[in-house]
């Protein structure tokens, strides 16, 4: 079975800080898939990163970057110098099962960047 | 470009009755999938179709149907709704690009059954 774990339930940083979101996952497969979206307030979800599980080269897009480290199960997500823009519930999502591919989400972390 | 567009973006039906949810994706997108989000069970993946096809299905009952026309839009069909169908139902289309993908989401239908 698979399983996605975001301990972090609510996470405040006040701007221009640093805050990592952390996920953790479990699969047998050797083929899958991991995501991050964000859903600000407005409720749309936006699509930020996916990543397959032969690629564990770290990503970094703007403030944004990602750190996938197979040995751990982990595929963390980092914001530098935070703004109040950033401010969101983040999910971590994998996606496998080889055969019948499913997509799980996490439960979420609510990120607040204050003023 | 348009976005990915979901209608109704509100719905209130009552218990028992079923509903159909639309979504168009990005003009050259084929490939469409579904989410369910609740408060008490968060995001959940429903379907995910690619030209007509089903291609993979979440854990959910036969009352959730979903299907996808030539033009890639796409519905879903609860049947028989019950309470705890209320949920936000979102829809995503997909890009691919050398093996890549990139999601794009619509702002969801917000379903209240009463």
């Amino acid at each position: 079975a698979q399983k996605v774990t975001q301990a972090q339930t609510e996470i405040s940083v006040v701007e221009k800080e640093d805050v990592t979101l952390d996920c953790v996952y479990e699969t047998r497969d050797t083929t899958y898939y991991l995501f991050w979206y964000k859903q600000p307030p407005s409720g749309e979800l936006v699509f930020l990163i996916r990543r397959n599980s032969f690629d564990e080269q770290n990503e970094i897009s703007g403030r944004y970057s990602w750190n996938f480290q197979k040995s751990t199960s982990s595929f963390n997500f980092t914001i530098t110098a935070s703004q109040v823009v950033d401010s969101a519930v983040y999910f971590c999502a994998l996606y496998s099962g080889a055969g019948s591919y499913q997509l799980t989400f996490g439960k979420g972390t609510k990120l607040s960047v204050i003023p | 470009k348009a976005g990915v567009t979901q209608t109704p973006r509100y719905l209130i039906k009552t218990r028992g009755q079923q509903v159909t949810l639309s979504c168009s994706p990005i003009s050259g997108h084929r490939s469409v999938s579904w989410y369910q989000q609740t408060p008490g069970q968060g995001l959940q993946f429903l379907f995910e179709y690619f030209s007509e096809t089903q291609r993979n299905k979440g854990n959910f009952p036969g009352r959730f149907s979903g299907r996808q026309f030539s033009n890639s839009r796409s519905e879903m069909n609860v049947s028989t709704l019950e309470l705890g169908d209320s949920a936000l139902y979102l829809c995503a289309s997909s890009l691919w690009v050398d093996r890549d993908e990139t999601q794009y989401f619509g702002p969801g239908t917000r379903l209240l059954v009463l």
